[in-house]
C-alpha cells in the first residue's frame, strides 16, 4: 500500500496550457517534498512545504500544502517542454524518503 | 561542485548472474543512500550509510543484495544472483544535512 497516492499517473498537454498534479495520503505529515525527475537522471528537489495551508512559488510552479497536512498539489502555469518529467512527492522521516509513484508529465510544443 | 557519480549507466545481464554498481558521493557528504526504482514506481530506499556504518538496511533483500561503503566515501551495491524482478534503475544519493542529491542512476535489465 502506497503511503502517498499521486494522481493522475500520466498527463500529456500542449505548450502553454496549465496543469495540476496531486499528492494525497490518509496520514498527517510534518513536511512534504516535491521532486522532478527527467529521463535518464535522478530526482531533483523542487520544494519542501512544512506548514498547513502553505503556498510556495517557484517561477511558474505553485505548490500548496493542505490545511490538514495530508495532501499537496503542484500547479504549473503556461507549461513549457522543459517541464516534461516525472513529478514525485515524498515524505522525509529522519532522512528516510518515502516516495509516491509519481505523475509523468509530457509537454509537447 | 561535482555531483553524485554512478557507473555503469546501463547494464544487461542474464538471471542468476552477478552485477555490481558503484557510487561516488559529493565530496564531504557523510550520508549515502541506495534506492531502487522499478518502472512506474517511485524510488524505494534499500540502504542508508552514515560514514562507513549502516544506519538502515531494513528493505535490502539480504539473501541476494549486499552493499558496502569503502572508507566512508565510495560505495558499491551488489546483486548475486540476479532475478528478473531486479530489473530497475538503481539510484545513489548523498547528503550533508537535509537535502539529498541524487546521481543519474544505473539502469539494470535482467533477461
Amino acid at each position: 500500500t502506497q503511503l502517498l497516492e499521486q494522481s493522475p499517473q500520466f498527463l500529456s498537454i500542449q505548450e502553454g496550457e496549465n496543469l495540476t498534479v496531486y499528492c494525497n495520503s490518509s496520514s498527517v505529515f510534518s513536511s512534504l517534498q516535491w521532486y522532478r525527475q527527467e529521463p535518464g537522471e535522478g530526482p531533483v528537489l523542487l520544494v519542501t512545504v512544512v506548514t498547513g495551508g502553505e503556498v510556495k512559488k517557484l517561477k511558474r510552479l505553485t505548490f500548496q500544502f493542505g490545511d490538514a497536512r495530508k495532501d499537496s498539489s503542484l500547479h504549473i502555469t503556461a507549461a513549457q517542454p522543459g517541464d516534461t518529467g516525472l513529478y514525485l512527492c515524498s515524505t522525509d522521516s529522519w532522512g528516510k524518503l518515502q516516495f509516491g509513484a509519481g505523475t509523468q508529465v509530457v509537454v509537447t510544443p | 561542485e561535482a555531483g553524485v557519480a554512478q557507473s555503469p549507466r546501463y547494464k544487461i545481464i542474464e538471471k542468476r548472474q552477478s552485477v555490481a554498481f558503484w557510487c561516488n558521493p559529493i565530496s564531504g557528504h557523510a550520508t549515502l543512500y541506495w534506492y531502487q526504482q522499478i518502472l512506474g514506481q517511485g524510488p524505494k530506499l534499500l540502504i542508508q550509510f552514515q560514514n562507513n556504518g549502516v544506519v538502515d538496511d531494513s528493505q535490502l533483500p539480504k539473501d541476494r543484495f549486499s552493499a558496502e561503503r569503502l572508507k566512508g566515501v565510495d560505495s558499491t551495491l551488489k546483486i548475486q544472483p540476479a532475478k528478473l524482478e531486479d530489473s530497475a534503475v538503481y539510484l545513489c544519493a548523498s547528503s550533508l544535512v537535509g537535502t539529498q542529491y541524487f546521481g543519474p542512476g544505473t539502469r539494470l535489465l535482467v533477461l
